[in-house]
């Protein structure tokens, strides 16, 4: 069976620094996608981020990138220079070729960023 | 830029009642979701629909749910008779193709059950 694994509850960062929000994934199938959502306090949930499991290249969307293992089967978020507005909770998400098109979700990341 | 609209935003309702949440995708997808995430817990899939009927769906979704796109535009989500346990927020999304492309959300519904 597919699994998300998010194991920080939640972090702390300084503002301007960055952080790294750690996501790890259990699957037998080739061929998947991981995102990246932010959602914040109003409930909303805004994408950020996608990662091909066949793509090359690590995904890059402005401040976030996305640093992409797959051996060790790890997607984890990268926000750099991070300010107060990214303050949230962070969702990763998987979606696989061969389980249909549901996203599944980890159990999220509460990100504080403190001045 | 397009996005997914919601309606409403907040839905109080008794035990028992059926709750209609409305949703609007984007207009160019072709395949819908229904979210559930209870306060504090995950998001969990309920339902995908394309091509005007049920794709897949989740043990959530038993048969006091059911899902319609009554028109070309709305997809809505029936709820016959609510329990205690369905209060949540209820995200709808939208994409533009079935795999490996991006799921736009709404900004969810809160649905309290009392």
């Amino acid at each position: 069976a597919q699994k998300i694994t998010q194991t920080q509850p939640g972090m702390f960062v300084q503002e301007k620094e960055a952080v790294t929000l750690d996501c790890t994934y259990d699957t037998s199938d080739p061929s998947y996608g991981l995102f990246w959502y932010k959602q914040p306090s109003s409930g909303e949930m805004i994408f950020l981020i996608y990662q091909g499991s066949y793509d090359q290249q690590n995904a890059t969307e402005g401040r976030y990138s996305l640093n992409f293992q797959k051996a060790r089967k790890s997607a984890n978020l990268v926000i750099s220079a991070s300010q107060l507005g990214d303050s949230a909770m962070y969702f990763c998400a998987m979606i696989f070729t061969g389980g249909g098109n549901k996203l599944t979700f980890g159990t999220g990341t509460q990100l504080k960023v403190e001045l | 830029e397009p996005e997914v609209t919601q309606t409403p935003s907040h839905q109080v309702t008794q035990m028992g009642q059926e709750v209609i949440l409305r949703c609007v995708p984007i207009s160019n997808h072709l395949y819908f979701y229904w979210y559930r995430q209870i306060l504090g817990q995950k998001v969990e899939f309920l339902v995908s629909f394309y091509n005007n009927e049920i794709s897949e769906k989740s043990e959530i979704f038993d048969d006091q749910f059911s899902v319609e796109r009554p028109d070309g535009s709305n997809f809505t989500l029936k709820i016959r008779s609510t329990k205690l346990e369905d209060s949540a927020m209820y995200f709808c999304a939208s994409s533009a193709r079935s795999v490996n492309t991006e799921a736009f959300f709404g900004q969810g519904t809160r649905l309290t059950v009392v």
